[in-house]
C-alpha cells in the first residue's frame, strides 16, 4: 500500500521557475526520501531527511519535513529542461519498509 | 561501480512461459529489493533480502513468484507460469544499510507478456 501521496498529480513550468510539490503521509516515520525518474529509467535517490530534522538542503533542491502534519515538500529553484521527471516520495515507517508514492510529473518548458 | 544491473532490458513472453529476471547489485551492499512499477498500483515492494537471506516477502503476490539471491552478486525473480496482468516493470535496488540510507536502483526490466 502507498504511504506517502505527492500533490500535484502533474506540474507544468517554465525554464527558470521554482516548482514545489508536496507529499503526505499517514503514520508515523523515521525517514522520508525524494527520488527522480526520468522517463524509462530506475530511480535515482535526491535527499533523505530523518524524522528529527526539518529542513535539507542539495544543490537547487531544498526539502522540508514537519511531523506535527506528516506532510513534506520538495522545492526545485531555478528548473532546467533536465528537470523534467516524475518524483517519487517514499516514507520509512516503522514496519522498516520503505513505500513509495504515486509521484509527481514535472514538465519544464523550454 | 557499473552500479545495480538488470537484465534483461525488455522481455516480451506468451502467458503460462517461465520468465526470469536477474540482477546484479553494487558490491559491497548488503540489502537487495525487488520493486515493481505499474500505472495502477504505482512502485510496490515484492521482496527484499539482507545478506543473500529473504527477510520480508510479503510483496510477492503469488506462489507463481520466487526470487532467490544464491550469493552476494546475483538475484533472480522468477515467474512461472506468467500471466498478463505481470506485465510491469521491475526494478532491482540495493543498498548498504538498508531502510536508513539511500537505494540505488537499476535501469528495470520492462515485462510484456502476451
Amino acid at each position: 500500500s502507498q504511504q506517502g501521496e505527492e500533490d500535484p498529480q502533474a506540474l507544468s513550468i517554465q525554464e527558470g521557475e521554482n516548482a514545489t510539490m508536496n507529499c503526505s503521509y499517514k503514520t508515523s516515520i523515521n525517514n522520508l526520501q525524494w527520488y527522480r525518474q526520468n522517463s524509462g529509467r530506475g530511480l535515482v535517490h535526491l535527499i533523505l531527511i530523518r524524522s528529527n530534522e526539518r529542513e535539507k538542503h542539495s544543490g537547487r533542491l531544498r526539502v522540508t519535513l514537519d511531523t506535527s502534519k506528516k506532510s513534506s515538500s520538495l522545492l526545485i529553484t531555478a528548473s532546467r529542461a533536465a528537470d523534467t521527471a516524475s518524483y517519487f516520495c517514499a516514507t520509512e515507517a516503522n514496519d522498516y519498509k520503505l513505500s513509495f508514492g504515486a509521484g509527481t510529473t514535472v514538465t519544464v518548458r523550454a | 561501480d557499473a552500479g545495480v544491473i538488470q537484465s534483461p532490458r525488455h522481455e516480451v513472453t506468451e502467458m503460462g512461459q517461465e520468465v526470469t529476471l536477474r540482477c546484479k547489485p553494487i558490491s559491497g551492499h548488503d540489502y537487495l529489493f525487488w520493486y515493481r512499477q505499474t500505472m495502477m498500483r504505482g512502485l510496490e515492494l515484492l521482496i527484499y533480502f539482507n545478506n543473500n537471506v529473504p527477510i520480508d516477502d510479503s510483496g510477492m503476490p503469488e506462489d507463481r513468484f520466487s526470487a532467490k539471491m544464491p550469493n552476494a552478486s546475483f538475484s533472480t525473480l522468477k515467474i512461472q507460469p506468467s500471466e498478463p496482468r505481470d506485465s510491469a516493470v521491475y526494478f532491482c535496488a540495493s543498498s548498504s544499510r538498508g531502510w536508513d540510507e539511500k537505494l540505488f536502483f537499476g535501469s528495470g526490466t520492462q515485462l510484456s507478456v502476451l
